[in-house]
């Protein structure tokens, strides 16, 4: 029973286009969710987040987007660039601890220069 | 900026060795965790720490074990190294008096099991 997906496992984009990487969730009790980016070999880095009170949450060329009656999530990285190249990580959380945290298998960006 | 240090970032073992991962924070986090990462399954939770001698399963405990004697510090103990148990390994701490649920990770541990 997976209950956050991310059903892309890879995406490719041309550098300086718009990047969107998709995140659905099945538990409607999530109500704090995040993104993580993985570069090989290293660990996850926080990237962003957003509480289930707002639809929108940006910092500097990334913005996500929530949309509580789809239980949808998106990252959209503005303008796309080579060093964003990784694996990203969609992650919810119901209330509690980061014991809760529920991680989705990652999706693959890559940017092509 | 918060450290999270794992202190093997490449191990070979043979199958029934004993391996140890250890694992140091340095901003004073109350929780600490294990995960395991493979490729197509994501971060899966091995086992958490909320304080000092305290452990909790995760979502895949079988063949782990735990040890946090310091504050600081929390070990993953392989008690019989299997090769299923190959993996990278990732550390991660949380300061809990934060609202919001971001984990911090460490770099990861590589481990290869033959």
């Amino acid at each position: 029973d997976q209950q956050v997906k991310q059903n892309s496992p890879s995406l490719s984009v041309q550098e300086g286009r718009i990047s969107i990487l998709n995140c659905d969730y099945t538990n409607s009790m999530f109500d704090y969710f995040l993104w993580y980016k993985k570069y090989p070999a290293e660990g996850p880095t926080f990237l962003i987040s957003i509480s289930s009170i707002k639809d929108k949450n940006e910092d500097g060329r990334f913005t996500v987007f929530l949309n509580k009656s789809a239980k949808h999530l998106s990252l959209h990285i503005v303008p796309s660039q080579p060093g964003d190249s990784a694996v990203y990580f969609c992650a919810a959380s119901a209330q509690g601890g980061s014991e809760k945290l529920v991680f989705g298998k990652g999706t693959k960006l890559t940017v092509n220069p | 900026d918060v450290k999270v240090t794992q202190s093997s970032r490449y191990l070979v073992k043979r199958t029934g060795e004993k391996v140890f991962l250890e694992c140091v924070q340095d901003m004073d986090h109350e929780n600490m965790f294990w995960y395991r990462q493979d490729p197509g399954l994501g971060l899966r939770l091995i086992y958490f720490s909320y304080d000092v001698k305290m452990k909790e399963k995760g979502d895949i405990p079988e063949g782990y074990s735990v040890s946090r004697e310091k504050k600081e510090r929390f070990s993953l103990i392989l008690e019989s190294a299997s090769t299923n148990q190959t993996s990278m390994y990732l550390c991660a701490s949380e300061d809990r008096r934060r609202t919001g649920n971001t984990i911090y990770f460490g770099e990861g541990s590589w481990l290869t099991v033959v």
